[in-house]
């Protein structure tokens, strides 16, 4: 069980291009998902806090108005790089909580997307 | 803030050596404690955690303990396997104040067996 999909797992697209990656829980109802940056043989930061119904809260640093993110459903939350540059091309990996914030459940993976702008 | 601290790597053993990879945390309150395993290519998986003190997290051979005393999360197993070749990462996540649930991660240990 626990089981959180991305999609896609790599894209590649011109500078200028909007992408759209989608995190789908598909076993349970994720109130809360969040949304990584990794970058080549580092760690994962945190970029936002995706919530259910409600406005995403971002990291410091983090752009809003570049990394779109909206979480409709129970089951889906979608992270859109708008007009997306060379310096955007990282590995991104969404994350869902199953339970709630403060019910101290692991947070689930998704096999993370590859982004590549050229 | 909250901070998590791995051993450097890379490590590099044998099939059937012992491995341990240290991991210290600093957190403000009392955090959940967690290993996480991320493969080429693909997202983390959840290896094993430890929600209080002196709790004992386990799975498909490893082993970790919360050690309060010592903010320390050391991850262990017995004898590595080929298919063990992985990058683990240590992680805390606050349980109060406005970073609650929040994942904090370490800089990751690159584990590589031969066989």
């Amino acid at each position: 069980g626990a089981v959180v999909s991305q999609h896609p797992s790599r894209v590649i697209c011109k500078s200028g291009t909007s992408v759209k990656i989608e995190c789908r829980s598909l076993d349970f109802q994720a109130t809360t998902m969040f949304w990584y940056r990794q970058f080549p043989k580092q760690s994962l930061m945190l970029m936002a806090t995706s919530n259910e119904g409600s406005k995403a809260t971002y990291e410091q640093g983090v752009e809003k108005d570049k990394f779109l993110i909206n979480h409709a459903s129970l089951t889906l939350s979608t992270l859109t790089v708008t007009s997306a540059h060379p310096e955007d091309s990282s590995f991104y990996i969404c994350s869902a909580l199953q339970g709630s914030l403060y019910s101290n459940q692991p947070q689930h993976f998704g096999d993370g997307t590859r982004l590549s702008i050229l | 803030g909250n901070s998590v601290t791995q051993m450097e790597g890379p490590v590099t053993l044998s099939e059937e050596a012992f491995l341990t990879i240290n991991c210290t945390y600093t957190a403000t309150g009392y955090p959940s404690l967690f290993w996480y395993v991320q493969y080429p290519g693909e997202g983390l998986q959840l290896l094993l955690k430890a929600t209080k003190a002196d709790d004992k997290g386990s799975n498909k051979g490893f082993e970790a303990t919360y050690r309060k005393e010592t903010t320390s999360f050391h991850l262990e197993k017995g004898s590595v396997q080929v298919s063990d070749s992985a990058v683990y990462f240590c992680a805390l996540s606050e349980t109060g104040g406005t970073s609650y649930g929040k994942l904090t991660f370490g800089q990751g240990t690159i584990l590589t067996v031969h066989p």
